[in-house]
């Protein structure tokens, strides 16, 4: 089945700087790429998501970019601040299993 | 709309006790999905229904049971607690889930179970 992993488990950032996380998955059928966003003791909630005929998508601050061949996909958010910090999951989805597979989360934190 | 709703907030179990664990969604949506988030595990799918009458298994199963005989509902039963069901709890539903529009998964507020 589907593995998602999911690096780094915790980043820190400058307010305004940029932040990067990383997934990589093993199921090359996987076509649909969510990323969430979790608040501290609230549940998790959709930011982002990119399809697998998309490379790049942009919404604000925040972007996704996804490349087939090495089967990874990064979140980037730009001039961070300080309601940016949560814990960020990717997942991994493939048309007919009806399963989203999540990766580990990143703890992110913005430091003023 | 309320959303996803999930009842209680927290819940403390000892071992081999039952317990069922609420959500409820008023969204109209058809698939709905329990997951359990533990500390650098992120969030595993337990169980998961694609309509009322209809659930399968996700990745982590054992010692859950699911129902689904309205669209609105969908509890999750332990059957018999352990400390290893010891967890954040999420219910999650979706209008769909098929790849296209319609994909986002709305979660509920949680639950937190302690089993001692």
């Amino acid at each position: 089945g589907e593995n998602v992993e999911q690096h780094p488990s915790t980043l820190s950032v400058q307010e305004g700087d940029s932040a990067v996380i990383k997934c990589t998955y093993s199921d090359s059928a996987s076509n649909y790429f969510p990323w969430y966003k979790q608040e501290l003791g609230k549940g998790p909630q959709l930011i982002i998501d990119i399809r697998s005929n998309v490379g790049e998508k942009k919404d604000q601050r925040i972007a996704v970019t996804l490349n087939k061949t090495a089967k990874h996909f990064s979140l980037h958010i730009t001039e961070t601040q300080p309601e940016d910090s949560a814990v960020y999951f990717c997942a991994a989805f493939r048309w007919g299993a009806q399963k989203l597979v999540f990766g580990q989360g990143t703890r992110l934190t913005i430091n003023p | 709309n309320a959303g996803v709703t999930q009842t209680p907030k927290f819940q403390v179990l000892k071992t081999g006790q039952s317990m069922t664990l609420q959500c409820a969604q008023d969204m109209n949506h058809e698939y709905m999905s329990w997951y359990r988030q533990d500390p650098g595990m992120g969030l595993r799918l337990i169980h998961y229904s694609v309509g009322a009458g209809i659930t399968d298994q996700g990745e982590v199963p054992n010692g859950y049971n699911v129902s689904r005989s309205t669209t609105e509902d969908f509890p999750l039963r332990l059957l018999s607690a352990a400390p290893s069901q010891t967890s954040v709890y999420f219910c999650a539903s979706s209008s769909t889930f098929s790849g296209g529009a319609g994909n986002e998964q709305f979660f509920g507020p949680g639950t937190r179970l302690t089993v001692l």
